[in-house]
């Protein structure tokens, strides 16, 4: 039972518009949210957090926006840029504990 | 710069045979780090979390006897595949999370290939 999901396993997006990549999870235990950005053969990179006590968090052309009511996240690049290009997972944390859950991944494709 | 490094980043290997993965985390002591496994185009998927100076946690179905793990000081946990099978090649990646922290922060991974 995935209990975190990218129900899009790929996204194409032109150069200079913005990029959002949605995560939805079960478990409302899940007290904090991370975003990977991964290239291939390599270590997941960390972009941004949040809790789950907000519902927003920037850092730069990063945006993640939490929906507790609806289970969901997203996170949004603007404007997205040729080296945004990558495999991005979302990840969330059961309340008191260390563990990630995963989602599978949606790889973005920046288009020049 | 990297605050974990993961070595080897690729290993082949004949079948039956054991391979053992190092990572280090390189700016702060770890008492806590993380294995994970991912197949190709799924999640990363926890292995199990090493703890220093004492037993790694597994996750379920994951054979504590097929890969043990050693966190032997603050810095160095090691993963060793024994006798590797076909069906253990993956990509293999750890983490560390600094004290108190709540991101964790992940090596390069290793390309396991069992033939």
């Amino acid at each position: 039972d995935q209990q975190v999901k990218q129900n899009s396993p790929s996204l194409s997006v032109q150069e200079g518009r913005i990029s959002i990549l949605n995560c939805d999870y079960t478990n409302s235990m899940f007290d904090y949210f991370l975003w990977y950005k991964k290239y291939p053969a390599e270590g997941p990179t960390f972009l941004i957090s949040i809790s789950s006590i907000k519902d927003k968090n920037e850092d730069g052309r990063f945006t993640v926006f939490l929906n507790k009511s609806a289970k969901h996240l997203s996170l949004h690049i603007v404007p997205s840029q040729p080296g945004d290009s990558a495999v991005y997972f979302c990840a969330a944390r059961n309340s008191g504990t260390y563990k990630y859950i995963f989602g599978t991944g949606t790889r973005l494709k920046v288009l020049a | 710069g990297a605050v974990v490094s993961q070595h080897p980043s690729r290993v082949i290997c004949k079948s039956g045979t054991s391979v053992k993965i190092e990572c280090r985390s390189l700016d702060f002591q770890a008492t806590t780090m993380f294995w994970y496994r991912q197949f190709p185009k799924q999640s990363l998927m926890l292995m199990a979390t090493s703890n220093e100076g004492s037993k790694a946690t597994y996750e379920q179905g994951v054979e504590k006897d097929k890969f043990l793990i050693n966190h032997a000081s603050l810095t160095l946990s090691t993963l060793t595949v024994t006798s590797a099978h076909p069906e253990d090649s993956s990509f293999y990646i750890c983490s560390v999370a600094p004290p108190q922290a709540v991101i964790q922060y992940f090596g390069a991974g290793t390309r396991l290939s069992v033939l």
